[in-house]
């Protein structure tokens, strides 16, 4: 059964820092990894997608990097603004089709002016 | 561009009362579709998904179903609420395997 674990549980930095999450898997059998972001009492956002043949993805301030071999992936979000204070979820898919998915608990970010 | 609907915002229910919550995607066409749930601080659990009308998978046996009457319409029922019902319900899509998950923006159910 696949496990997801994200660490910290919460991060607080202050304004400009940049800084990385963590996200590990248990079972490296994954067809992809996304990561969201989740704004409370809201959905979820996607942020990144990383198929299983990839290394990494970037967007803006964002990078996210996957390594299926030893179960991890991280998101690294450079010169981290307020706004970017949310809590960041990992999923992993671990089957082609409808694809049935394993989330973490996320992390929850706090950027202090 | 593709949009999804999710209705209603909140909802206040007694014990022993059914639910039926709605989901509906725009600007796509057959889409897989996801019912999640998200206990308080904690990831989401999958509960059901869709890849066709009429084509339902249950991850997690429990007090609820789905159906999906159309092409992008997605439902989440009971017949009777439990207090461990209680939670906030996202509906999710995405194209294929090789595509983003979507979200809504959920359904915050009080079971009273």
């Amino acid at each position: 059964k696949q496990e997801v674990t994200q660490i910290p549980a919460a991060l607080s930095v202050p304004e400009g820092e940049n800084l990385v999450l963590n996200c590990s898997f248990t079972d490296s059998a994954i067809y992809n990894l996304q990561w969201f972001r989740q704004d409370p009492g809201k959905g979820l956002t996607s942020l990144l997608l990383i198929q299983s043949s990839q290394r990494e993805q970037t967007s803006g301030r964002l990078n996210a990097s996957l390594d299926k071999s030893s179960g991890r992936s991280t998101l690294y979000i450079a010169a981290s603004q307020p706004g970017d204070s949310a809590t960041y979820l990992c999923a992993v898919f671990g089957s082609i089709g409808a694809g049935k998915s394993t989330f973490g608990d996320g992390t929850t970010l706090t950027v202090k002016p | 561009s593709q949009t999804i609907h999710q209705w209603p915002a909140t909802l206040v229910q007694p014990v022993g009362s059914p639910l039926s919550l709605e989901c509906t995607v725009e600007g796509t066409s057959n889409p897989n579709l996801y019912w999640y749930r998200q206990a308080a601080g904690r990831g989401l659990q999958l509960l059901f998904y869709s890849v066709g009308i009429g084509q339902i998978s249950s991850e997690v046996p429990q007090n609820l179903s789905a159906s999906r009457p159309q092409d992008r319409q997605f439902i989440l029922s009971s017949k009777k609420l439990l207090l461990s019902d209680s939670g906030f319900y996202l509906c999710a899509w995405r194209g294929n395997y090789n595509s983003p998950l979507h979200f809504g923006n959920g359904t915050r159910l009080t079971v009273t």
